[in-house]
């Protein structure tokens, strides 16, 4: 059974900086592309950042580059989003999910971990 | 990198169809066969429906289908029953950057 398991999530200060984590299990991590996908509050969804399969290409939403950070380690099976200078828009239910690169759609997501930015 | 345009809401009784559409441009929808609906419950994780335009993932009861026109998608549901009433979200590959765009989300209410 495939599943992702994101963590990390928490409340911080504008300015700050978070790091989550997504434990993936029940399929190949290392065949995958890997995305993060944010949902504001009573929002809707929108695309954060892919990865490919060896971490060699990485892409953003205009929105968070220079800022936010994607990688993986295919050893342990993880997924990371290490985000910098958060600001409050960027409070969100962020989630982890595993992309079919081959037409771009997300066939699993994870439970999602809810980041606040606020003071 | 803008977001697909959805209506914001639609609604049906229980047996109706009803169907909802996503409007992209050619360098989105109109330019790939590569759009997804994801179905999201109130504090569930989304669920993918349909991909790749018209194709239903094992599980997805035949009730959805999916279609597309020019720089439009449409989620057709029939035979609507009361746990289909959710948000519904279209998305497309958008080319540059290996990007990805999502529609604003539609509520469908089941009267």
């Amino acid at each position: 059974e495939v599943q992702l398991v994101e963590s990390g999530g928490g409340l911080v200060q504008p300015g700050g900086s978070l790091r989550l984590s997504c434990a993936a299990s029940g399929f190949t991590f290392s065949s995958y592309w890997m995305s993060w996908v944010r949902q504001a509050p009573g929002k809707g969804l929108e695309w954060v950042a892919n990865i490919e399969q060896d971490g060699s290409e990485k892409y953003y939403v205009d929105s968070v580059k220079g800022r936010f950070t994607i990688s993986r380690d295919n050893a342990k099976n993880s997924l990371y989003l290490q985000m910098n200078s958060l600001r409050a828009e960027d409070t969100a239910v962020y989630y982890c999910a595993r992309v079919h690169s081959s037409s771009w759609y997300v066939g699993y997501w994870g439970q999602g971990t809810l980041v606040t930015v606020s003071s | 990198q803008s977001a697909l345009t959805q209506p914001p809401s639609a609604s049906g009784s229980p047996g109706q169809s009803v169907t909802i559409s996503c409007t992209g441009t050619s360098s989105d929808v109109g330019g790939y066969n590569y759009v997804s609906w994801y179905q999201q419950h109130p504090g569930k994780a989304p669920k993918l429906m349909i991909y790749e335009v018209t194709k239903r993932p094992s599980g997805v009861p035949d009730r959805f289908s999916g279609s597309k026109s020019g720089n439009t998608a449409s989620l057709t549901v029939s035979g609507l029953q009361a746990e289909d009433e959710a948000d519904y979200y279209c998305s497309s590959y958008a080319g540059s950057n290996r990007s990805v765009v999502f529609g604003g989300g539609t509520k469908l209410t089941v009267l």
